[in-house]
């Protein structure tokens, strides 16, 4: 199974910050890594997919990169709606698995 | 616009069982590959189950084969996930979500979730 850790596991931001999120995966997952949004009470919102690709309807302040095994998901400039739970995801190999999540929230 | 719309979520003995369903609206239903994540109270994300656009092939956890099967009706725009012999552990909202071409497969679009509580 690959397992994907990521860090901080909490990130306090002010408003207008940027924020840089880190997913690191046990072994290659090549191009099949995506990154989700999840504010309280609601379900996971896709953001980017296959590292680098926004969703549609995804503002172009949420930006994807990395290879391999390592990857960073960047808010050049936190909005107040941005304040909420990410979570890393891969689906090359079975069982597709999550990141145990990087916690935003305001400082 | 795309919807799915989860139900059956109850509170259960363990060991016992439960039917969840999810219906899908605003899309060609039979054309998407779908999952099942469900999430733990306070804790992240766990991808349980997957199939196919014509549900001749599925994919599960291991911590659910076995006791869990996924299935859709195609005609209704409709999937199940059969939970059989429930344990506490499986206590989490459970979400249904399509995975798109648009998206290289990745979920695009998810349900609101539904609350299994499994507890005596």
């Amino acid at each position: 199974e690959i397992v994907l850790t990521q860090s901080p596991a909490t990130l306090s931001l002010s408003p207008g910050e940027r924020a840089t999120l880190s997913c690191r995966a046990t072994q290659s997952v090549s191009r099949f890594l995506a990154w989700y949004q999840q504010r309280p009470g609601q379900a996971p919102r896709l953001l980017i997919y296959d590292i680098f690709n926004r969703a549609p309807g995804i503002p172009d302040r949420f930006s994807g990169s990395g290879s391999g095994t390592d990857f960073t998901l960047t808010i050049s400039s936190l909005e107040p709606e941005d304040f909420a739970v990410y979570y890393c995801q891969q689906r090359k190999d079975w069982p597709i698995t999550f990141g145990p999540g990087t916690k935003v929230d305001i400082k | 616009d795309v919807q799915l719309v989860e139900s059956g979520g109850d509170l259960v003995q363990p060991g016992g069982s439960l039917r969840l369903s999810c219906v899908g609206s605003g899309f060609t239903f039979s054309t998407f590959e779908m999952h099942w994540v469900r999430q733990a109270p306070g804790k992240g994300l766990q991808w349980i189950a997957y199939i196919n656009e014509g549900g001749s092939g599925a994919n599960y956890a291991d911590s659910v084969k076995g006791r869990f099967t996924i299935s859709r009706d195609n005609a209704g725009d409709s999937l199940f996930l059969h939970m059989n012999s429930l344990r506490v552990e499986d206590t989490a909202v459970y979400y249904c979500a399509r995975a798109s071409v648009t998206t290289e497969y990745f979920s695009d679009s998810w349900g609101h979730g539904t609350l299994v509580t499994v507890s005596s």
